[in-house]
């Protein structure tokens, strides 16, 4: 099971929207709404931002928002903030009944 | 409140065994899958491994026949059983749970002569 692709990074000023993709295949984020984005700052654990496509847990920000096309998923920051600076991953069910990550896209707030 | 707490990392050599422990605290174990995640460092999130509440387990191609994944609902915990240790399989290990909505610390395993 090869990781979803997702791009290196991502830039914008404050106040901006940015979009970061993550694209798979048909046997896992085409295939099942069970796509999930994460936040990770240095030396910390993850953070669950969005889980099934584009459900936001309890006190995540709505500024965060995730939708899905087909193979490709894709996790939207609207007002950009300092804080929003972090590395960022995708994760897919997948048909083999296991879980993928997306190669991490690092967001960098100008 | 909603805790998991990893254990067990360390210094192995090459080919040697290590196992980790996740202990769970402030909601119904019994009642979530648990997985195991890890990171090596500078690198990015490589899922490790999984157990459903029927103890129900699944693993990537990597760790597959290596590692064992297995809980214990009276002790609330879950482990890693990890043999055959590769340079490769250095990283810090997370314990998470259900929909990865929780996160322990992490707990570090390094693999080196």
């Amino acid at each position: 099971q090869s990781a979803l692709t997702q791009p290196a990074s991502v830039s914008g000023s404050p106040g901006q929207s940015i979009t970061i993709s993550c694209t798979g295949t048909s046997s896992d984020v085409g295939r099942y709404n069970y796509v999930s984005w994460y936040q990770q700052h240095p030396g910390k654990a993850p953070k669950l931002m969005i889980h099934d496509v584009s459900n936001r847990p309890s006190g995540v920000s709505n500024r965060f928002s995730g939708s899905k096309s087909g193979n490709t998923a894709s996790l939207t920051i609207s007002g950009l903030q300092a804080e929003d600076e972090a590395d960022y991953y995708c994760s897919s069910y997948t048909s083999s009944s296991t879980k993928v990550f997306g190669t991490g896209t690092k967001v960098t707030v100008l | 409140e909603v805790q998991l707490v990893e254990s067990g990392g360390g210094l192995v050599q090459p080919g040697g065994s290590l196992r980790l422990s996740c202990a769970a605290s402030g909601f119904t174990f019994s009642s979530y899958d648990m997985h195991w995640v890890r990171q090596a460092t500078g690198k990015g999130l490589e899922w490790v491994s999984a157990i459903g509440t029927a103890g129900d387990t699944y693993y990537p191609g990597s760790v597959k026949g290596r590692f064992t994944i297995s809980r214990e609902n009276a002790k609330n915990s879950v482990y890693l059983q990890m043999n055959s240790l590769r340079a490769g399989d250095t990283a810090v290990y997370y314990c998470t749970r259900g929909s990865m909505d929780v996160w322990g610390q992490g707990t570090t395993v390094t693999v080196s002569s």
